[in-house]
C-alpha cells in the first residue's frame, strides 16, 4: 500500500505570501495525484488532479507540480479564505490513499 | 449540476450496523464511479472503497473487507454503504463522492453523514 507523507504538518504564512506544500509517495504514482482543500465543517473540495490540472472553477493561484514520488502544491497571494487543511491523494492504485494533511494558517 | 445528498446523522450502539445512502442527481448515474471516504473527529481522510454504479462492481480497502458493503439502486440513482460490527472508533463523518469528470479520483462530494457509535 502506498504511503503519502505531507509536509509540513502546519504552515503559518502572512497574507500575500506564497505557500509551498509537499507530498511524497512511498512508490511512484505516476501523475495520478490530486489535491483537496478542506475547511472546518465542510466536505473536501477538489483543487488539482493529474498532478497539475486545476479543477473547474479553481483560481490560478493554486498550482500543482511534480511526478513519480514528489509533488508540490503552491498557493500564491494567500488570503484569509485560503486558511484550511490541504490533502494530497494518489489514485494510481487501489486503495486510493490520502496524505495526512497540511494545515495552512494565515498570520 | 451534480448533486449528492446523503442521509441524516445516525447514532448506533457497538456491534450494530449502519446504512448510509447517497442520492445523485444532475447527470447520468451509471457514468461515474462512487467512492466512500470517512473522517474521524479531528483526523484526516480515509478512503474506504469504490463502486461502479453501472454493474455494482466494488473494491474495498482491506481494512474494511468483510465488514463493509456498497450497493447501488440505479432506479433511484442512489448508492449505499453498509458498515457492520460497529465499534467506537468507527465514529466519523462518512462522505460519498463521485469521480471527477476526467479521472478516477473524487471530484464531487456529498455533505457527509455523521455516524456516532456509543453505548
Amino acid at each position: 500500500e502506498v504511503v503519502l507523507t505531507q509536509s509540513p504538518a502546519t504552515l503559518s504564512v502572512s497574507p500575500g505570501d506564497r505557500a509551498t506544500l509537499s507530498c511524497r509517495a512511498s512508490q511512484s504514482v505516476g501523475s495520478n495525484l490530486a489535491w483537496y482543500q478542506q475547511k472546518p465543517g465542510q466536505a473536501p473540495r477538489l483543487l488539482i488532479y493529474g498532478t497539475s490540472t486545476r479543477a473547474t472553477g479553481i483560481p490560478a493561484k493554486f498550482s500543482g507540480s511534480g511526478s513519480g514520488t514528489d509533488f508540490t502544491l503552491s498557493i500564491s497571494s494567500l488570503q484569509s479564505e485560503d486558511s484550511a487543511v490541504y490533502y494530497c491523494q494518489q489514485y494510481n492504485y487501489w486503495p486510493q490513499i490520502f496524505g495526512g494533511g497540511t494545515k495552512v494558517e494565515i498570520k | 449540476q451534480v448533486q449528492l445528498v446523503q442521509s441524516g446523522a445516525e447514532v448506533k450502539k457497538p456491534g450494530a450496523s449502519v446504512k448510509v445512502s447517497c442520492k445523485a442527481s444532475g447527470y447520468t448515474f451509471t457514468g461515474y464511479f462512487f467512492h466512500w471516504v470517512r473522517q474521524a473527529p479531528g483526523q484526516g481522510l480515509e478512503w474506504m472503497g469504490i463502486i461502479d454504479p453501472s454493474d455494482g462492481t466494488t473494491h474495498y480497502a482491506q481494512k474494511f473487507q468483510g465488514r463493509m458493503t456498497m450497493t447501488r439502486d440505479a432506479s433511484t440513482s442512489t448508492v449505499y454503504m453498509d458498515l457492520s460490527s460497529l465499534r467506537s472508533n468507527d465514529t466519523a463523518m462518512y462522505y460519498c463522492a463521485r469521480d471527477q469528470d476526467f479521472g478516477g479520483n473524487p471530484g464531487y462530494w456529498g455533505q457527509g453523514t455523521l455516524v456516532t457509535v456509543s453505548s
